[in-house]
């Protein structure tokens, strides 16, 4: 149980389009979805928290509007990545959370995106 | 963000010996700590976590170690296996948003 699925795994895309990752909780709903980049033998850092029918709150730095959150469901959370630039390649993570006030979190397993 | 670490420390043990991995966290007012595994390419797999009224918690060949008064965690891992290679995260949790804020991570080396 507390599957988490992401969409692409690998990505590549060119300089200046956009590309969306989705992030599936498969077995459960989630009310609430976490988005994380990590690079090269780097942590986790957070980049937002993803409530379902809200607004996501995003992280000191965090630019929203290149980062778009769309979490329109209690399974289903989207990042889009617009404008993207060879910075923005990263490995992209989510995370899900089933129960209102835990701490616990299903994470999925990346998606690779590279930005040429 | 916050706890991006630049480099990664690395630990190398021989196959069958223990491990123990170290983690200073940064908030006195965290309440929740987890170890993670993420092996290369992959997304963090739970492994263990604590709550900050115990100082030891054990499961299946892993053990947590909490010191509140250094904010100091460790996870010990007994008979290290070659499976067991990959890179070791502590979070720690605390405050009203539930976020969990990730350490710098370890990669361990199991050596056959």
């Amino acid at each position: 149980g507390a599957v988490v699925s992401q969409h692409p795994s690998r990505v590549i895309c060119k300089s200046g389009t956009s590309v969306k990752i989705e992030c599936r909780s498969l077995d459960f709903q989630a009310t609430t979805m976490f988005w994380y980049r990590q690079f090269p033998k780097q942590s986790l850092m957070l980049m937002a928290t993803s409530n379902e029918g809200s607004k996501a709150t995003y992280e000191q730095g965090v630019e929203k509007d290149k980062f778009l959150i769309n979490h329109a469901s209690l399974t289903l959370s989207t990042l889009t990545v617009t404008s993207a630039h060879p910075e923005d390649s990263s490995f992209y993570i989510c995370s899900a959370r089933a129960v209102v006030g835990t701490y616990e979190q299903y994470f999925g397993p990346g998606t690779r995106l590279t930005v040429t | 963000g916050e706890s991006v670490g630049l480099h990664l420390p690395t630990l190398s043990v021989q196959e069958g010996d223990n491990s123990i991995i170290n983690c200073a966290y940064s908030n006195s007012a965290s309440d929740y700590f987890i170890w993670y595994k993420q092996e290369s390419g992959k997304g963090p797999q739970f492994i263990i976590d604590i709550r900050s009224n115990m100082d030891k918690r054990q499961g299946q060949r892993v053990t947590v170690l909490l010191n509140k008064t250094v904010k100091h965690l460790s996870l010990q891992i007994a008979a290290t296996q070659p499976g067991d290679s990959a890179v070791y995260f502590c979070a720690e949790g605390g405050g009203a948003t539930n976020k969990l804020i990730f350490g710098t991570g370890t990669l361990l080396a199991v050596q056959p």
